[in-house]
Formats: C-alpha cells, sequence, structure tokens
C-alpha cells in the first residue's frame, strides 16, 4: 500500500511555544490530507481537511487560529499548534488517500507540552 | 453527537475461534465503511473496507456485513490469532474512501491463547 511518513514521531516543549507537525505522502500525490487527533483510550477525532493550495477546512471546535496547517505540495502538509499548552498534549496523525479502497496514515506524533 | 458507535469497548476470544466486532452508525448519507487496527503511538493499519452497495466484501480471514436498515456493520475474524490482538476501529465516510472519516469509539479485542 502507499506509505504516508510525520515527523517528528515525538515532541516534548515547553508551554507557549510552537511546534511543527509535518506528514508527507511518499510515492504518491495527495489533493487532500486530513489531520486527526487521538486522546488517551479515546477515538480518532478528525481535526481539520487539509486541502492543496486552498485553506484547510476545519471541524467545529477546532480553532483554525491555533491548529494552523499549509499544504504546500500535493505531497506535504503541515499541522503547527501554536501556543501549545498542556491541553494539547496528545497524538496527532495524518492521512492521505490515492483515490483507492482506503485512506493511509501516518505513523502518528506524539505531543508533549509541559 | 456520536455518529459511529462500537458499543463493546473490549473483546476476549479463544485463539482459532471467530471474533465478532460490531459497528452501528447513526448518518444515514455515510456510504463507505471501514475497519482498521491499532496499536499504542502508531497509526491505524487497513483491514477491509465496504461500499453500501455491497452487503458483504470478504479478505482472507476477514470479512465485513453490513445491514443498510440497521445501520450496523461487523467486522468478522476467523480464525482468531493472537497477533490480531489490538483496538479495532470502525469509521464511515460520505462519498469513498478519499473523504474524511468518522471513527468509532474502538473495541479492544484480546486473543487468547
Amino acid at each position: 500500500g502507499a506509505v504516508v511518513s510525520q515527523h517528528p514521531s515525538r515532541v516534548i516543549c515547553k508551554s507557549g511555544t510552537s511546534v511543527k507537525i509535518e506528514c508527507r505522502s511518499l510515492d504518491f500525490q495527495a489533493t487532500t490530507m486530513f489531520w486527526y487527533r487521538q486522546f488517551p483510550k479515546q477515538s480518532l477525532m478528525l481535526m481539520a481537511t487539509s486541502n492543496e493550495g486552498s485553506k484547510a477546512t476545519y471541524e467545529q471546535g477546532v480553532e483554525k487560529d491555533k491548529f494552523l496547517i499549509n499544504h504546500a505540495s500535493l505531497t506535504l502538509s503541515t499541522l503547527t499548534v501554536t501556543s501549545a499548552h498542556p491541553e494539547d498534549s496528545s497524538f496527532y496523525i495524518c492521512s492521505a488517500g490515492q483515490g483507492g479502497e482506503t485512506q493511509y496514515f501516518g505513523p502518528g506524533t506524539r505531543l508533549l507540552v509541559l | 453527537d456520536q455518529q459511529v458507535k462500537q458499543n463493546s469497548p473490549s473483546l476476549s476470544v479463544q485463539e482459532g475461534r471467530i471474533s465478532i466486532l460490531n459497528c452501528d452508525y447513526t448518518n444515514s448519507m455515510f456510504d463507505y465503511f471501514l475497519w482498521y487496527k491499532k496499536y499504542p503511538a502508531e497509526g491505524p493499519t487497513f483491514l477491509i473496507s465496504i461500499s453500501s452497495i455491497k452487503d458483504k466484501n470478504e479478505d482472507g480471514r476477514f470479512t465485513v456485513f453490513l445491514n443498510k436498515s440497521a445501520k450496523h456493520l461487523s467486522l468478522h475474524i476467523v480464525p482468531s490469532q493472537p497477533g490480531d490482538s489490538a483496538v479495532y476501529f470502525c469509521a464511515a465516510s460520505v462519498g469513498g474512501a478519499t473523504n474524511k472519516l468518522i471513527f468509532g469509539t474502538g473495541t479492544l479485542l484480546a486473543v487468547q491463547p
């Protein structure tokens, strides 16, 4: 299947700093990527849809000014958590599809805000 | 509003037996359904999917059944193996796999040797 990578795999930062997470589709082009968040022992919650060349579409309750998404190319989307706080600590996962039977998920990024 | 629900948070099955994981949904617009397997601190791994025009899809040990009138789908794993132990999520979308997915709450499957 197609491969989606994420970087970094885990990050620890101080409260108030910003953190950028990259999501790449390695062997296919993706005009649309998705960002999810998973809190411990909970489901994956869709945060936003990342559209190449245009603004992201955010789900209800997700602050667009706090979670900045940039889909700079057909293989790269970035999520920047601005002014991170401890409650932003979570597992962030991206996905992308190529028109087949599934979306392919990245390995996830564990964010810990101290 | 939880549009996709997995009412069993956990399931324990003996090796070699059948595992049946259930999923219910409320949005009648959903027309594509997927099952993923997930380990802690990893991304979901795709298992099998089904379009709403079908009522059954089979891939090796995995079979998904869809009952549209009941808004219910299930994943059958036969025979179950210890390596199947993980959290299983069902997900649904409108318009196919490349559109946004709504995930269920997950079921932790433990296959006992």
